[in-house]
């Protein structure tokens, strides 16, 4: 089972450039996050999908958008990449609901410069 | 302020022994809480969940809970040295954010031979 698979591992990324990072889970999952993770601040949520067709924002949104148009796919963009964005961001899925674990993906290094 | 507190660490503890890990929370109406392991360079995996007060077992590991306090802790018995990777405790937000998780910067474990 493939489970939750992240796009790309890893990339480096000019300042003011876009990029998407995708994320696709197999296990028809309801609720689909994104997180970033830096030295010293830990995991912080940027973004959240409840199901398709719904996103609401999380404790860091700013310069990031999602949306989720199916079940499977979670994209986050960044519309202007900055070096403060420079960070790993992880994916993960939940069935949904509050008693139910979150499942994560590979994560994605990016580095802005 | 962060909501869910962890001691940074690291905890070194020697091979064999037990390891105690501890994790505080703000929230009083947060009912699902969650442990997961996280190898340098990796990404979280989840380990336990506990959504009661009292002990949850599950092989070497040993969830606790107490809601009065707003305490959980993670017992580890017969550590190993594979088991050395940073701990994280998790608390779900609860609707208003998707019922996305809420993590500690994580515990540091050193388990030496």
């Amino acid at each position: 089972t493939a489970g939750i698979t992240q796009a790309p591992t890893s990339q480096i990324l000019a300042a003011g450039r876009s990029m998407t990072l995708r994320c696709t889970q197999d296990m028809r999952h309801n609720a689909m996050y994104w997180y970033r993770q830096d030295l010293g601040l830990g995991l912080r949520l940027i973004h959240y999908s409840n199901t398709a067709g719904t996103t609401g924002k999380g404790e860091v949104p700013d310069g990031y958008s999602v949306s989720r148009a199916n079940t499977d796919d979670f994209p986050l963009t960044l519309a202007s990449a900055v070096p403060s964005q420079t960070s790993v961001y992880f994916c993960a899925s939940s069935p949904g609901g509050q008693s139910i674990e979150a499942f994560f993906g590979q994560g994605t290094r990016l580095t802005v410069v | 302020q962060k909501e869910v507190e962890q001691n940074s660490g690291p905890l070194s503890v020697p091979e064999g022994a037990i390891a105690s890990l501890n994790c505080t929370y703000s929230d009083r109406v947060s009912q699902s809480f969650f442990w997961y392991r996280q190898y340098s360079g990796k990404s979280p995996e989840l380990i336990m969940s506990i959504y009661s007060n009292g002990d949850k077992e599950d092989g070497r590991f040993t969830a606790q809970l107490n809601k009065a306090s707003q305490y959980v802790s993670l017992l580890i018995r017969d550590s190993q040295p594979s088991d050395s990777a940073t701990y994280l405790c998790a608390v779900n937000k609860g609707l208003d954010s998707g019922y996305a998780l809420n993590f500690g910067k994580g515990t540091s474990l050193l388990v030496t031979p």
